[in-house]
C-alpha cells in the first residue's frame, strides 16, 4: 500500500513553454501533498504544500505564479512549470501525507529539462 | 524553528561491515522523524520513522533506528550492509502539520 506515482518521469521542454507534472495517490487519499525540487546531489527542497480544495502554500522564494499547483481530489495534485526557463531544470518530487499514518510517501520523481 | 543536521556526507563501508549514519534535530515541540533512502534517478523510499512509543524502531532491509531525545539524535544504524544498501539517506523531521524538514543527505557507499 501507500504508493505514489508521477507522470511523466521525464520530460525535455524549450524554452518558454509550459509542463504539467501529475503526483497520484494510488491506494489512499491524500488531503495533503507536497512539492519538492532536488539539485544534483543535494537535499530535497519544499516548494509548496497542496491542499485538497484550497490554494496552496508556497514557501519563502518560491514563485506561485511560475508554478502553479491544483489539487482537484483527493488523489490528483498537479505542478505546472509555465514558461520555463533552463534554471528550472531540475528533479521534481511530490508526496502524499496519508492521514491514517502520518506519513509521506514520495512519488518517483520527474526529470525536467528545459533547453 | 526546525532544523536536521546530518554530520557525515559521505560514509564509505565494506560489505558485511555494520555501519551508523548519523541524524541531530533541533525543534522546540514534539516532532516526528524519519528516515528515506533514495536510490539513483528514484524518488525516496521509507525506511522507518519514529512516532511515539518505543525509542527503538525498526525499518525496512535490516535498518533500525534509537531516537534519543536528551541528545536530540536519530541515528540510523544496520549491522551489516550489503553492496545493493549504496544508495543515499535523507534523516527529515516533521511537525504536526506534516511539513518535512530534510538533512543535507548522507551517501553510503559500500564496497566489496
Amino acid at each position: 500500500g501507500a504508493v505514489v506515482s508521477q507522470h511523466p518521469s521525464w520530460v525535455i521542454c524549450k524554452s518558454g513553454t509550459s509542463v504539467k507534472i501529475e503526483c497520484r495517490s494510488l491506494d489512499f487519499q491524500a488531503t495533503t501533498m507536497f512539492w519538492y525540487r532536488q539539485f544534483p546531489k543535494q537535499s530535497l527542497m519544499l516548494m509548496a504544500t497542496s491542499n485538497e480544495g484550497s490554494k496552496a502554500t508556497y514557501e519563502q522564494g518560491v514563485e506561485k505564479d511560475k508554478f502553479l499547483i491544483n489539487h482537484a481530489s483527493l488523489t490528483l495534485s498537479t505542478l505546472t512549470v509555465t514558461s520555463a526557463h533552463p534554471e528550472d531544470s531540475s528533479f521534481y518530487i511530490c508526496s502524499a501525507r496519508s492521514p491514517n499514518t502520518d506519513t509521506q510517501y514520495f512519488g518517483p520523481g520527474t526529470r525536467l529539462t528545459v533547453l | 524553528a526546525q532544523s536536521v543536521t546530518q554530520l557525515d556526507s559521505q560514509v564509505p563501508v565494506f560489505e558485511e561491515a555494520p555501519v551508523e549514519l548519523r541524524c541531530n534535530y533541533s525543534s522546540s515541540v514534539s516532532v516526528y522523524l524519519f528516515w528515506y533512502v533514495q536510490y539513483p534517478n528514484q524518488g525516496l523510499q521509507l525506511l522507518l520513522k519514529y512516532l511515539s512509543g518505543s525509542t527503538l524502531v525498526k525499518g525496512i532491509n535490516g535498518f533500525e533506528a534509537e531516537f534519543n531525545k536528551s541528545q536530540t539524535s536519530f541515528h540510523l544504524r544496520k549491522p551489516s550492509v550489503h553492496i545493493s544498501d549504496t544508495a543515499e539517506y535523507f534523516c527529515a523531521v516533521s511537525e504536526i502539520t506534516g511539513k518535512l524538514i530534510f538533512g543535507q543527505g548522507t551517501t553510503l557507499q559500500v564496497k566489496p
